[in-house]
């Protein structure tokens, strides 16, 4: 089955850029999108496409793919952008998360 | 203003079944597509399955760890999406979400409903 790879943890220093891959055999063809989750809370979008940003979402939150990999990068990171990050792509036969990555910014 | 609302989780013993509801509100649910999502206590997001806006042969899919026991259906009458869970497991323990694909994929989601499979 089809599988995104996401790093376990990044940890950064505040205002620091803050990057978190997800690689995919599918992801040249499909897109990306990525998704916020802060504990206990719902997941929230934050980038869709590969590079668009939703309404009411910060500048911050830029997204780039280049051939098995998709990048969400943080600028300027700070301790309220702590949270749980999961990219998602489509296959033939449905959806799929990548495994999730835990944003420490201290 | 949009809203998921998810209902219907409980307690259920291995081999038993329920249903989860997803009710709408602020849109048409039959005009997008409706997804379920779930996620295991300290875990990741796993993806269950959708059900396409349009009627189709391959209207409804599922992951692979859920097919054949679950089934996901609509009544637009009452803009309310459903979860059906049989034979249920207890790696099936988890909040369960309902979200949307209207435009972009997931742009709202329900606030999660627990479900919990134990003897």
């Amino acid at each position: 089955s089809y599988e995104l790879t996401q790093p376990p943890s990044v940890s950064v220093s505040p205002g620091q850029t803050a990057r978190i891959t997800c690689s995919g055999d599918a992801l040249p063809k499909k897109y990306a999108y990525w998704y916020r989750q802060k504990s206990g809370q719902a997941p929230v979008l934050v980038i869709y496409e590969d590079t668009e940003r939703p309404s009411g979402i910060s500048e911050k939150f830029s997204g780039s793919s280049s051939g098995t990999m998709a990048t969400l990068t943080i600028s300027g990171a700070q301790v309220q952008d702590e949270a749980d990050y999961y990219c998602y792509s489509t296959d033939s036969s449905g959806g799929v998360f990548g495994g999730g990555t835990k944003l420490t910014v201290l | 203003e949009v809203q998921l609302v998810e209902s219907g989780g409980g307690l259920v013993q291995p081999g038993g079944s329920l249903k989860l509801s997803c009710a709408a509100s602020g849109f048409t649910l039959s005009d997008s597509a409706i997804h379920w999502v779930r996620q295991a206590s300290g875990r990741g997001l796993e993806w269950v399955g959708r059900m396409r806006s349009k009627p189709s042969k391959d209207a409804t899919a599922y992951a692979a760890s859920v097919t054949g026991r679950f089934t996901i259906s609509r009544d637009d009458s009452k803009n309310t999406a459903y979860l059906q869970m049989t034979s249920l497991k207890t790696e099936d323990t988890a909040v369960y979400y309902c979200t949307r694909v209207l435009v972009t994929p997931f742009d709202y989601w329900g606030q999660g409903t627990l479900v919990t499979v134990s003897s």
